[in-house]
């Protein structure tokens, strides 16, 4: 069954420093994996998703994902922090009969 | 404008009352879905449909039911047999097929039993 594991409930980087957030995958079959962005109290948005076409894969805000087959790693970052990138982030897999599973989600902090 | 719709923002619910929460989609999606979030513990599906007049339990499915009707709408019903409904509540609609399972969320309903 296909997984996903987020390393770290919480990271707190400074305004220009590198975002990385972790996700590791579990998948028995090439995976479709994505990212997704939420703001207090509100839904989910694609930030971007992997579908096998190219292994560093480039969203929205300036965030990208490489994926990496030997580590079973989709980790994303961005090379400058932003205050308006302080969200939860959410690393996904698509699973059987098409659902998607989602991690356990990451609180991503700035600070100034 | 496409896109997902969730109503009511807030919803208060007595102990022992059953309330509906509505999901509309105008993105010809097959697939909706809902999920409940509580913090700490990520996003977790309650109940899915692919096809309308069908859909499956999820992870979480006891105390609460839904109905696919129209291919547009899939509402979710907390039931008095759910203990703790207190929590965020997301719907979601995708199309089906490997790798096109991008998902595209309302804006949620937060839901609190007083």
């Amino acid at each position: 069954a296909q997984s996903v594991t987020q390393l770290g409930s919480h990271v707190s980087v400074s305004e220009g420093a590198l975002v990385l957030l972790r996700c590791n995958y579990s998948s028995s079959v090439p995976p479709y994996l994505f990212w997704y962005v939420q703001y207090p109290n509100q839904g989910l948005q694609l930030l971007l998703k992997y579908t096998s076409a190219a292994t560093l894969v480039k969203g929205i805000n300036g965030f990208e994902a490489e994926f990496k087959k030997s580590e079973t790693s989709f980790h994303l970052t961005k090379p400058s922090a932003h205050m308006s990138d302080a969200a939860e982030y959410f690393c996904a897999v698509e699973g059987s009969a098409s659902k998607i599973i989602f991690g356990s989600g990451t609180r991503l902090s700035i600070r100034p | 404008d496409g896109g997902i719709t969730q109503s009511p923002k807030y919803l208060f619910r007595k102990e022992g009352q059953n309330v509906t929460l509505s999901c509309e989609q105008n993105l010809n999606h097959d697939a909706m879905y809902w999920y409940r979030q509580d913090p700490g513990q990520g996003l977790r599906l309650i109940y899915y449909s692919q096809i309308v007049n069908d859909f499956q339990k999820g992870d979480i499915a006891e105390g609460y039911s839904v109905s696919r009707e129209k291919k547009e709408s899939f509402p979710l019903t907390v039931t008095s047999a759910q203990k703790n409904p207190t929590a965020f509540y997301l719907c979601a609609s995708s199309h089906l097929g490997q790798g096109n399972t991008e998902a595209f969320f309302g804006q949620g309903t937060r839901l609190t039993v007083v």
